[in-house]
C-alpha cells in the first residue's frame, strides 16, 4: 500500500522554537508538497518541491523554509515557531506531470 | 493566480438524500478538478476528478459536473449514508508542476 507518512501526529512546541515537521513518501514521486490546513480557510500552498534540492514558493511561504537532500523526504521548517503557526499541516506528493495528489494523515501542530 | 469558491461550507442531510457541493474557479486555463474527502483524523483523499474536456463523471453514488464556460464544477452524493459525513474539498489545477488551488472545503453531516 503506497503511502506518504508524516512523522508526527501531534506537536507542541513553544513560540521561538525552531520546528522541523517531517514527510516521506515511498511511490518515487518527483513533486512533494506542504500545506497548511485552516477552518474556512481550507488547504493553503506553503512550498513544494518538483527534484531534489529544488524548491518553490506556494501561497503562504512567509516564516517557513524546506529542505529536499533525497527524493523521498521532504521536511518542513519553522524557523523561530509563532502562535499564528498554529495549525494542521499535511504533506502531499504526485507523480511529474500529474496532479493526482496523495496526502498524508496530518501534523497538528500547537505553538505555546 | 487561480481562485476557488466552494459552497455551503456545512451540508446537513438525512440518510438517504442527496448532497451537492458547488465550486467556481477563476482561472481558465484550469483543466484538473478533482474533488477530496476527509473523515476525521485522516489525510484527504481523492474520491473523483474530472478533465476539462469532460462535462460529467459519475462513480457508484457520487459524480461531478463540468461548466467550463461558466466555470463552475459540482459534485453529487445520491443516496447518502453516515459513512459519508466528512469533510469534502474541491479543487483546481494551476500553474505548471501540477498545483492545486484548493476550496474552503464542505462538511458534511449525514443523519439517520
Amino acid at each position: 500500500d503506497v503511502k506518504v507518512t508524516q512523522s508526527s501526529r501531534y506537536l507542541v512546541k513553544r513560540t521561538g522554537e525552531k520546528v522541523f515537521l517531517e514527510c516521506v513518501q515511498d511511490m518515487d514521486h518527483e513533486n512533494m508538497f506542504w500545506y497548511r490546513q485552516d477552518p474556512g480557510l481550507g488547504l493553503r500552498l506553503i512550498y513544494f518541491s518538483y527534484d531534489v534540492k529544488m524548491k518553490e514558493k506556494g501561497d503562504i511561504p512567509e516564516g517557513y523554509s524546506v529542505s529536499r537532500e533525497k527524493k523521498e523526504r521532504f521536511s518542513l521548517i519553522l524557523e523561530s515557531a509563532s502562535t499564528n503557526q498554529t495549525s494542521m499541516y499535511l504533506c502531499a506528493s504526485s507523480q511529474l506531470g500529474r496532479v493526482s495528489y496523495t496526502f498524508g494523515s496530518g501534523t497538528r501542530l500547537t505553538v505555546v | 493566480g487561480e481562485n476557488v469558491e466552494q459552497h455551503p461550507s456545512t451540508l446537513s442531510v438525512q440518510e438517504g438524500d442527496s448532497a451537492v457541493i458547488k465550486c467556481t474557479y477563476s482561472d481558465s486555463a484550469s483543466n484538473y478538478f478533482p474533488w477530496y474527502k476527509q473523515e476525521l483524523g485522516k489525510g484527504p483523499q481523492l474520491i473523483i476528478d474530472i478533465r476539462s474536456n469532460v462535462g460529467e463523471k459519475k462513480d457508484q453514488r457520487i459524480a461531478v459536473t463540468l461548466n467550463k464556460t461558466a466555470k463552475h464544477f459540482s459534485l453529487h452524493i445520491t443516496e447518502t449514508q453516515p459513512e459519508d459525513s466528512a469533510v469534502y474539498f474541491c479543487a483546481a489545477s494551476y500553474g505548471s508542476w501540477g498545483k492545486l488551488q484548493f476550496g474552503a472545503g464542505t462538511q458534511v453531516v449525514v443523519t439517520p
